[in-house]
């Protein structure tokens, strides 16, 4: 098992300029999850996935981020335009309801907005 | 929505002796605490949990224990080895009434083991 699959690993871009990073989830998990860790506020769930339906948005920060899962093995999450702020740790997550509960976590994607 | 606190968000602990992180949660409804490790520049990785019909799970070195009634859990690890040294976050997870799950975390704690 490859585990969840991120990509870029590491993404420098300047202001105004689009990011979009990739998951994998591991297969056969049907729920998808997005994160971001920033020092000053931690882990914080963006958007969820269950069975390729976003379930809950409420922690996407602003019209400027967007996210797509067009089937169960890729999921996109999108900075349009990307401002300094933005720059984090955006890590995906995924699981398998119905027979536990155990989340895993991809690598994460480091991203420097310049 | 559900509320997690964690503390102490610092600690340092004689190789050998014990450890100890305290989270409490707000929404009673909440069922299932995840404890997560994450090492530096690495992904958050599970390392225990425990739901709510039970008050304490083991494994190995690590246990948790929850009490429901005060919304709080722990997390102890016992004879710390250096390999302990990362950042410790519990979570908690709430179902909404439309059936929503969401993992809440806490702000982490920060664990060096000192040779």
């Amino acid at each position: 098992d490859a585990g969840v699959i991120q990509s870029p690993r590491h993404e420098v871009t300047e202001m105004g300029q689009e990011v979009t990073l990739r998951c994998k989830p591991i297969s056969g998990h049907n729920s998808l999850f997005w994160y971001r860790q920033t020092m000053m506020r931690g882990l914080e769930l963006l958007i969820y996935f269950n069975n390729n339906v976003p379930i809950d948005d409420s922690g996407m920060p602003e019209d400027r981020f967007s996210a797509k899962m067009p089937n169960a093995s890729f999921s996109t999450l999108k900075i349009q335009p990307s401002e300094p702020r933005d720059s984090a740790v955006y890590f995906c997550a995924s699981r398998r309801t119905g027979l536990g509960e155990t989340q895993y976590f991809g690598p994460g994607t480091r991203l420097l907005v310049l | 929505g559900e509320n997690v606190e964690q503390h102490p968000s610092t600690l340092s602990v004689q190789e050998g002796d014990s450890a100890v992180i305290k989270c409490t949660y707000s929404d009673s409804a909440s069922n299932y605490f995840p404890w997560y490790k994450q090492e530096l520049g690495k992904r958050p990785q599970l390392i225990i949990d425990i739901r709510s019909n039970v008050g304490e799970k083991k494994d190995q070195r690590i246990a948790v224990t929850l009490n429901k009634t005060a919304k709080h859990f722990s997390l102890h690890i016992t004879e710390t080895q250096p390999e302990d040294s990362a950042v410790y976050f519990c979570a908690a997870r709430s179902v909404s009434n439309f059936g929503n799950e969401k993992l809440t975390f806490g702000t982490g704690t920060r664990l060096t083991i000192i040779p």
